[in-house]
């Protein structure tokens, strides 16, 4: 199984600041065959199911704001909040669809400082 | 607008049988790839089964493999999951997710409510 982590754990970041989330897959998500990283990053609010933001590694979900983005490629990716909003109070999970079984990081909790 | 309902969850003894049902509509269900992903209370997500379109394409998690069955009835525009032989792990909120593709690896673009499934004497 690829087995996803993620850090930090918890983050706590000043509104309008950067927030940087990390996330590692235990062996290669990229399929050469077609250049595609298959790693999704979701946003779960408390009492909400998740919500789509990346998928492809890097590719925006429709709706989602472009202080949204995705990164990296192979084992190694990064969600970037460039400017947290109070809305954005949130767990983060990654996500490899590359093989199965289709599994999750554990989530970065993200707070305002 | 995409809206997926599940139904079916409640409490359930172990070793009993459970189905779960989920509702599609806004889309056109029998062009896309849908999953169960599931989530124990106050834990992470958990990714249980898929099924392609056409279920052409079919897998299971390990941990429920032999127990549950994935399927889709297109012209009921419906997902459902049959859970056999319960378990106490087996307890968590259960969502049923649209993917962004037709097919089985695939992300989850749209997510249910999610039906509570409690596995409990």
């Amino acid at each position: 199984d690829i087995v996803m982590t993620q850090s930090p754990d918890s983050l706590a970041v000043s509104l309008g600041e950067r927030a940087t989330l990390n996330c590692k897959s235990s062996q290669s998500v990229l399929n050469s065959s077609n250049n595609k990283n298959y790693l999704a990053w979701y946003q779960q609010k408390p009492g909400q199911p998740p919500k789509l933001l990346i998928y492809w590694a890097s590719t925006r979900e429709f709706g989602v704001p472009d202080r949204f983005s995705g990164s990296g490629s192979g084992t190694d990716f990064t969600l970037t909040i460039s400017s947290l909003q109070a809305e954005d109070v949130a767990v983060y999970y990654c996500q490899q669809y590359y093989t199965t079984p289709f599994t999750f990081g554990p989530g970065t909790k993200v707070d305002i400082k | 607008e995409v809206q997926l309902v599940e139904s079916g969850g409640g409490l359930v003894q172990p070793g009993r049988s459970l189905r779960l049902s989920c509702a599609a509509s806004g889309f056109s269900f029998d062009d896309y790839a849908m999953h169960w992903v599931r989530q124990a209370p106050g834990k992470g997500l958990e990714w249980v089964s898929s099924i392609s379109r056409n279920s052409g394409s079919i897998v299971y998690a390990d941990s429920v493999k032999g127990r549950f069955t994935i399927s889709r009835d297109d012209a009921k525009n419906s997902l459902y999951l049959q859970m056999n032989s319960l378990r106490a792990e087996d307890t968590a909120l259960y969502y049923c997710a649209k993917a962004g593709c037709s097919f089985t690896f695939c992300y989850v673009n749209k997510w249910g409510q999610g039906t509570l499934v409690t596995v409990s004497s």
